[in-house]
């Protein structure tokens, strides 16, 4: 199996562009989360999935965060407009229902300028 | 009040040595727990899943305590190798919750 793939994995955009994050989760999970994390903040839960359903999305930050799992196989991560503190590494990971065990992305790593 | 809580550390410790890292939950409704490790720069990976009888993985030793809600991981004869940032998981439900991360440093 080739894993959790993100795209892209570095991004530098400039405060108020768009940010698409993309992820495709290991065939058969269930479950798909985003994280984003910080020095600051550690690894902080943004929004989950289960069977492309949203369950909780009350880590997302704000506004202008959004994501959708239009399907089994692919999510995305939208910031729009970005500003400088988005600035993070957002990783996607993926779960079989009770197992426990995350599976992560590689992460895209954010630079908004 | 963060639902899980570390000590950053950082924890610098030499060869041999033996390290352990707490962490604390809010929930008490929690039904499981982890232990991830993540290297410099790359993703989260399980280190091992932490079980209410304690459990045991060569050098690494993990305990829950549900009554004070904590849990630890004890690492003896610690390696080069060992250095990393160490996160507790949390999960209810597949809502899985994350520390902050305790990082560890073992030097020659």
């Amino acid at each position: 199996d080739a894993g959790v793939i993100q795209s892209p994995r570095h991004e530098v955009t400039e405060m108020g562009q768009e940010v698409t994050l993309r992820c495709k989760p290991i065939s058969g999970h269930d479950y798909l989360f985003w994280y984003r994390q910080t020095m600051m903040r550690g690894l902080e839960l943004l929004i989950y999935f289960n069977n492309n359903v949203p369950i909780d999305d009350s880590g997302m930050p704000e506004d202008r965060f959004s994501a959708k799992m239009p399907n089994a196989s692919f999510s995305t991560l939208k910031i729009q407009p970005s500003e400088p503190r988005d600035s993070a590494v957002y990783f996607c990971a993926s779960l079989l229902q009770n197992t426990g065990e995350l599976f992560f992305g590689e992460g895209s790593r954010l630079t908004v300028l | 009040r963060k639902e899980v809580e570390q000590d950053p550390g950082p924890f610098n410790v030499p060869e041999g040595a033996t390290v352990a890292f707490n962490c604390t939950y809010s929930n008490s409704a929690s039904q499981s727990f982890f232990w991830y490790r993540q290297d410099c720069r790359k993703e989260p990976k399980l280190l091992m899943s932490v079980y209410s009888s304690g459990n045991e993985d060569g050098r690494f030793t993990a305990q829950l305590n549900r009554a004070s809600q904590y849990i630890s991981l004890l690492i003896r004869d610690s390696k080069l190798s060992d250095s990393a940032t160490y996160l507790c998981v949390v999960n209810r439900f597949n809502d899985m919750r994350f520390g902050a991360g305790t990082r560890l440093t073992v030097k020659p």
